[in-house]
């Protein structure tokens, strides 16, 4: 199994909605992360877990909060949105090697709109 | 991370070989080159990687000059399905990739 499988695919919230975006892979990579992409923009990186543990946070702002309940789940939880914060929400995830990582596998998305 | 350039653009016809360039001028020793692709509405995927040598796989080639200053990516036979937004990344660590801009190529009949 070389997928990573995010939910749901399509979703639309108000900026007073709490929801969570949830990312899942089973190749036992260690390494999972988040990225938000913008409309004809390129991806930009999130947050980075590394063995369950946050690693990296980008300056994301808290209305973004990040979970990693084991090492095949990632999840993202939502408040208080803005409409600027509509974008699509990538999923990866990587194994760690000696040295650095290995490549990352993305999932398809979920795009999210804020009402 | 060192920053790339790539030319916003680029077309090839099916059948025909896509070379793809990147400059990267700034590369420091311990930096790899890496290679993304993200056809429309998907997340993207990995295509290759390297750091010094010319590497190959089943999906494309990577050429680095001897300076690593810019690299070429070769689809050696372009089919519509290459239709994609190719992004050259340089990393000392592959944990954080910065997507630049990308080179947007279409392959045409």
């Amino acid at each position: 199994d070389t997928e990573v499988t995010q939910t749901p695919k399509h979703l639309v919230m108000g900026m007073t909605n709490k929801k969570s975006l949830k990312c899942e892979q089973h190749m036992g990579h260690r390494a999972m992360y988040w990225y938000k992409q913008k409309a004809k923009k390129p991806p930009e990186l999130m947050f980075v877990y590394s063995y369950e543990k946050l690693s990296i946070n980008e300056s994301v702002p808290s209305r973004f909060s990040p979970e990693c309940p084991n090492s095949s789940l990632l999840n993202l939880h939502l408040h208080a949105l803005q409409p600027e914060d509509s974008a699509l929400y990538l999923c990866a995830s990587s194994q760690p090697k000696r040295g650095g990582y290995n490549e990352q596998f993305f999932g398809p998305g979920t795009r999210l709109t804020v009402l | 991370d060192a920053k790339t350039t790539q030319p916003p653009s680029m077309d090839c016809a099916e059948g025909r070989a896509a070379n793809l360039p990147c400059n990267h001028s700034t590369i420091s020793g311990n930096e790899y080159v890496y290679w993304y692709r993200q056809i429309h509405s998907q997340g993207p995927q990995y295509i290759i990687h390297g750091l010094k040598n010319n590497e190959t796989n089943e999906m494309a080639s990577l050429i680095i000059t001897e300076d690593r200053k810019s690299s070429t990516l070769i689809l050696p036979h372009a089919t519509l399905r290459d239709t994609a937004v190719y992004y050259c990344i340089v990393t000392g660590t592959a944990s954080k990739l910065t997507f630049g801009t990308g080179t947007r190529l279409q392959v045409t009949l």
